[in-house]
């Protein structure tokens, strides 16, 4: 079945890049996003790669897509305080209508 | 302002008495999900909807109903709740195209002792 996996905490010094990781199952999924959750707050979508692509950067943004390996992964150059949240990879297979599949989100602590 | 309200924020309750968990998006969107928030299972898919009268189960819709009548709102029922839902509970929308991002309201955190 399909299933997202993450790392569940990543602890990084203000100024240094921080590198969230995230493995997927369902080959054939074609959209693949990172969302952020600050505390008591919904999710928020930062950005999303579609499968074709194997790299997009925005801003302090870069997310890494490697098909083969089913490997994405969020990049945050200059990481902030403010970026302390949750980070959240997941999926829309293709095979699965239109569900959407979450990993248990990765908890980013950025130290001053 | 575009947005997804829920409410309750915070509900306490017992075993046993049916509770509804109200949603509502302005921004005109087709489709509209339900999830909840456990610790160290992330967001599991509780049941989703691509439009009016359309409504199918995600991965974890056992002990919940839903319904949608009107575009606009996507009520999360539970006619009988047990401890093992309490949980945070998110209601989210988007457009309905293939692989859009959904916009997610601020939860509802719901015990039930």
């Amino acid at each position: 079945g399909e299933d997202v996996e993450q790392s569940l905490f990543l602890s990084v010094r203000e100024g240094d890049s921080s590198v969230i990781n995230c493995t997927y199952t369902d080959s054939s999924s074609t959209y693949l996003y990172w969302y952020k959750q600050e505390p008591g707050a919904g999710l928020q979508l930062l950005t999303y790669i579609f499968s074709n692509m194997d790299m997009k950067q925005d801003q302090r943004l870069t997310v890494l897509l490697n098909k083969k390996d089913k490997h994405l992964s969020l990049r945050i150059a200059d990481t902030q305080t403010g970026d302390s949240a949750i980070y959240f990879c997941a999926e829309t297979p293709q095979t699965g209508g239109f569900k959407t599949i979450f990993g248990a989100g990765t908890r980013l602590f950025v130290k001053a | 302002e575009a947005q997804v309200t829920q409410n309750p924020r915070y509900l306490i309750t017992v075993t046993g008495k049916k509770l509804t968990v109200t949603c509502s998006q302005n921004m005109n969107h087709e489709y509209m999900s339900w999830y909840r928030q456990d610790p160290g299972l992330g967001l599991r898919q509780i049941y989703y909807s691509m439009n009016v009268e359309v409504t199918d189960k995600g991965d974890v819709p056992e002990g919940y109903k839903v319904s949608r009548k009107e575009k606009r709102n996507f009520p999360l029922i539970l006619e009988s709740p047990s401890p093992n839902q309490t949980s945070l509970y998110f209601c989210a929308s988007g457009t309905g195209g293939f692989g859009q991002p959904q916009h997610f309201g601020d939860g509802t955190r719901l015990s039930i002792l």
